[in-house]
């Protein structure tokens, strides 16, 4: 069942910070976010794992609360680099990552 | 350069005549997936493999084969393709199986975006 993510849209100022979030109707082993640019690959930004154990960039962080299957992108003083569609993707205990539907984010001077 | 290729990148083709879009990673990864995406739908798993000889269904097959048949290689095939399945499709790699794949990125390939007349 893929997660569901809010809001569906975000626009902001240069400088301004975000919050995306996530959730799961399904026990999780792990979420995983991704950016992807308009007419590109997605691009890897972080992982969360049960447990507290995270992995990724050092200028993103985020959050996973394990008994809510719920977890946090927090983007903050957003840059115009920030801009573009940002999924969740979520991994029980099979090998499925199953995405989110996205969350447009679009940063403006 | 350590990546994932996918050919061709631009497919246009007609309902019925079967195709094959390869996929191929030179990292030694053991985990390969495919997607396909959608406007407003995001990114949807066709299949995955853990290893060679190991794929496994994710939650769109229907109208796919995939076949693993050496670790750095996992082609996407189309039997009989049909308008609905006109779409931007990805292939990403991983390093290791299960545990791996909860643990490590998504190494994604460019796309190829294929549409079915």
């Amino acid at each position: 069942q893929q997660p569901v993510q809010s809001p569906q849209a975000v626009i902001l100022r240069e400088g301004e910070d975000a919050v995306i979030n996530c959730s799961s109707s399904k026990a999780l082993y792990s979420v995983h976010w991704y950016r992807q640019k308009h007419g590109e690959a997605p691009v890897f930004l972080m992982i969360l794992l049960k447990g507290g154990e995270q992995k990724g960039h050092e200028k993103i962080s985020a959050s996973f609360n394990e008994k809510k299957q719920q977890s946090s992108l927090y983007l903050t003083a957003s840059q115009l680099s920030y801009s573009g569609t940002y999924f969740c993707g979520t991994l029980g205990n099979t090998g499925k990552l199953i995405f989110g539907q996205g969350t447009t984010l679009q940063v403006k001077p | 350069e350590a990546q994932v290729t996918q050919n061709p990148r631009y497919l246009i083709t007609v309902t019925g005549k079967k195709l094959t879009v390869t996929c191929s990673q030179n990292m030694n990864h053991e985990y390969m997936s495919w997607y396909r995406q959608d406007p407003g739908l995001g990114l949807r798993q066709i299949y995955y493999s853990m290893n060679v000889e190991v794929t496994d269904k994710g939650d769109v097959p229907e109208g796919y084969k995939v076949s693993r048949k050496e670790k750095r290689n996992f082609p996407l095939i189309l039997e009989s393709p049909s308008p609905n399945q006109t779409s931007l499709y990805f292939c990403a790699s991983s390093p290791t199986g299960l545990a791996g794949a909860r643990y490590n990125e998504q190494f994604f390939g460019p796309g190829t975006r294929l549409t079915v007349l």
